[in-house]
């Protein structure tokens, strides 16, 4: 889908290795997110960016980081992933000027071992 | 902190039924309220929202009314189809914050 490209859309990893989860949008928007999906959580915020060269933590953001080096690209790394790790991730954009509304990505389905 | 709480699924329902997803909110000042739909293998999807109290969101035949009184914003159909069949989120965005919170969710089955 145009707006929203997250890469890779499936990883497998063993316990300690480490990787790097790619968004790129191309909506031109300030804000984004990631998120984690995992049953009966809903969805957990991990970072947030409001702007290019800005970042925040959200909920859950222990054993991850995050960079926004442009106004297009927001990248999520596991630095030593863990099982409990293993999740759905999602990019998303705010569609406005800090509304709310969010466009997300397809996902990236990780799984540790 | 702000929270978003939702009826636990599954609901299972029959084609042409009428649909009502309970969800519940505990925020300072006036939160946007939103409602987001994730199908099969898919992201989620803006659903409908509103933004202030009495406020009446509606889209693809859904509505919410944002009750500032009882804190909630329930989602409604009045003939559900089996296209629907999804999983329903309820979401807030605090006044000025940045940060969306989301329910659980809810999946929905419904049979033809």
């Amino acid at each position: 889908n145009a707006g929203v490209t997250q890469t890779p859309k499936f990883q497998v990893l063993k316990t300690g290795q480490s990787m790097t989860l790619q968004c790129a949008q191309d909506m031109n928007h300030n804000s984004m997110y990631w998120y984690r999906q995992d049953p009966g959580m809903g969805l957990r915020l991990i970072y947030y960016s409001a702007s290019e060269g800005t970042t925040d933590k959200g909920e859950v953001p222990n054993g991850y980081n995050v960079s926004r080096l442009n106004k297009r690209e927001f990248s999520l790394r596991l630095e030593s992933a863990a099982p409990s790790q293993t999740s759905v991730y999602f990019c998303a954009v705010d569609l406005g000027d800090n509304t709310g509304e969010l466009f997300f990505g397809e996902g990236s389905r990780l799984t540790v071992l | 902190g702000d929270s978003v709480t939702q009826m636990e699924g599954p609901v299972t329902l029959s084609e042409e039924a009428f649909l009502t997803i309970n969800c519940t909110y505990t925020a300072t000042g006036y939160p946007s309220l939103f409602w987001y739909v994730q199908y099969p293998g898919e992201g989620l999807q803006l659903l409908l929202k509103a933004t202030k109290a009495d406020d009446k969101g509606s889209n693809k035949g859904f509505e919410a009314t944002y009750r500032k009184e009882t804190t909630s914003f329930h989602l409604e159909k009045g003939s559900v189809q089996v296209s629907d069949s999804a999983v329903y989120f309820c979401a807030l965005r605090g006044t000025g914050g940045f940060k969306t919170i989301f329910g659980a969710g809810t999946r929905l089955f419904v049979k033809a």
